[in-house]
């Protein structure tokens, strides 16, 4: 199985509202990635995990919440977020743990979040 | 930060054409994959090229690292290759924390029937 799953598929929420997003995979990788793209532009690294552990932040603001409850689950909790936060939300997961070794990373077919 | 440009930013072909993709980079890099997606947002990695020559069937890569520029070759081009192709690079000097990784301006590409 090389599938990386992500729920929900279309998000709509308000400034005001708290909710979640889910990324799952069952390949036994020990790396996770949270990536955020705006319309036509290239996605960026927002957050990576390694042996469930937060091993990059990329500055991102604390609105964007991640958590790592076991190896093959990832969260991305969202709070109080703004209209400019609209974007796909992409996970990946990779066998290697670190970034300038990675070669391959497997992406879920991402999040559509709409902030209103 | 590291500047990653690809070129061309978009590309018209007929089906059954051949095509090059160029990604310049700034800096030496530790790492350089490219990256495929589709209409509908799924990225799929291509290669993982740091240096040298790879083929996988229609599609080929060269990375030229002393030169800071890597190519992508799609031969005999089918409807199926639409979307955004994406090179990115990582650089940095140690493990956890330093790494940073960037992805290219993209290059969409549609093919015609």
């Amino acid at each position: 199985d090389t599938e990386v799953t992500q729920t929900p598929k279309h998000l709509v929420m308000g400034m005001t509202n708290k909710k979640s997003l889910k990324c799952e995979q069952h390949m036994g990788h020990r790396a996770m990635y949270w990536y955020k793209q705006k319309a036509k532009k290239p996605p960026e690294l927002m957050f990576v995990y390694s042996y469930e552990k937060l091993s990059i932040n990329e500055s991102v603001p604390s609105r964007f919440s991640p958590e790592c409850p076991n190896s093959s689950l990832l969260n991305l909790h969202l709070h109080a977020l703004q209209p400019e936060d609209s974007a796909l939300y992409l996970c990946a997961s990779s066998q290697v743990v670190t970034l300038l070794s990675l070669d391959t990373q497997y992406f879920g077919p991402g999040t559509r979040l709409t902030v209103l | 930060g590291i500047q990653v440009e690809q070129s061309p930013p978009d590309l018209i072909l007929q089906e059954g054409a051949n095509s090059t993709l160029r990604c310049n980079f700034s800096d030496s890099v530790n790492n350089l994959q490219w990256f495929h997606q589709n209409p509908w947002g799924q990225l799929i990695n291509l290669f993982y090229i740091p240096s040298g020559t790879k083929q996988n069937g229609r599609l080929s890569a060269t990375t030229v690292a002393t030169e800071r520029y890597s190519l992508l070759y799609i031969s005999s081009s089918q409807t199926t290759d639409s979307g955004v192709y994406f090179c990115a690079v990582v650089r940095g000097i140690s493990n956890f924390g330093n790494e940073k990784l960037t992805f290219g301006t993209g290059t969409r590409l549609t093919i015609i029937p």
